[in-house]
């Protein structure tokens, strides 16, 4: 069974500019979650899609947002690229249970110069 | 490889020896629990998870035990390797208004001594 796959695996960007991350989760999970993970700072939670719909934002501005595609794929949209947003950028897929762990890829790495 | 986090609360274990990470986490309510494994340019791997209703379980080579009264949950590696050197995340489930999000743990760095 393939595991939940992240592309790119590394981006780079100029302050400004716009990023776009893709996630495919694993075959059978309906929900997506997106999580950052700065140099220091741990897991932070960004972005809940569940069947197609944002389920749930963390606090993050609104230039953070994504989209979940009919076959469960999710996209990470950053606009406005600023020099804190660069972190890993981890995609994690759930089959939607309450109580069920989250399988997460390995991540994209975005560094804005 | 690159690090997943910097100041970082480090525990070095010769291998073989049992390894203990601990961790405090901060809501009452939490009902479930998680504990994932980072290596170095990956995603945090599942280890185990245990529900509120216990407060001890077991897998291969690693037991988790959870103590509610002071809001304290611990992972136990046995027989440790090379391999596990890591880094530790816990995580719990602060089950809100009806979402469903971890909030995950600074992390503990786990070293392991040849």
């Amino acid at each position: 069974e393939a595991g939940v796959t992240q592309s790119p695996t590394h981006l780079i960007k100029t302050r400004g500019q716009q990023a776009t991350l893709r996630c495919s989760p694993i075959s059978g999970h309906t929900s997506v979650y997106w999580y950052q993970q700065a140099l220091g700072l741990g897991l932070q939670f960004l972005l809940w899609y569940d069947e197609g719909e944002e389920r749930n934002r963390g606090n993050f501005p609104p230039r953070f947002s994504g989209r979940q595609f009919p076959n469960y794929s999710s996209e990470l949209n950053v606009n406005a690229l600023e020099l804190e947003d660069s972190a890993l950028y981890l995609c994690a897929s759930s089959p939607g249970q309450y109580n069920s762990p989250l399988h997460f890829g390995n991540g994209t790495r975005l560094t804005v110069t | 490889g690159e690090s997943v986090g910097l100041h970082l609360p480090t525990l070095s274990v010769q291998e073989g020896d049992n390894s203990i990470i601990n961790c405090a986490y901060s809501n009452s309510a939490s009902d479930y629990f998680i504990w994932y494994k980072q290596e170095s340019g990956k995603g945090p791997q599942f280890i185990i998870d245990i529900r509120s209703n216990m407060d001890k379980r077991q897998g291969q080579r690693v037991t988790v035990l959870l103590n509610k009264t002071v809001k304290h949950l611990s992972l136990q590696i046995a027989a440790t390797q090379p391999g596990d050197s890591a880094v530790y995340f816990c995580a719990e489930n602060m089950r809100g208004a009806g979402s469903y999000q971890l909030t995950f743990g600074k992390g503990t760095k786990l070293s392991v001594i040849p």
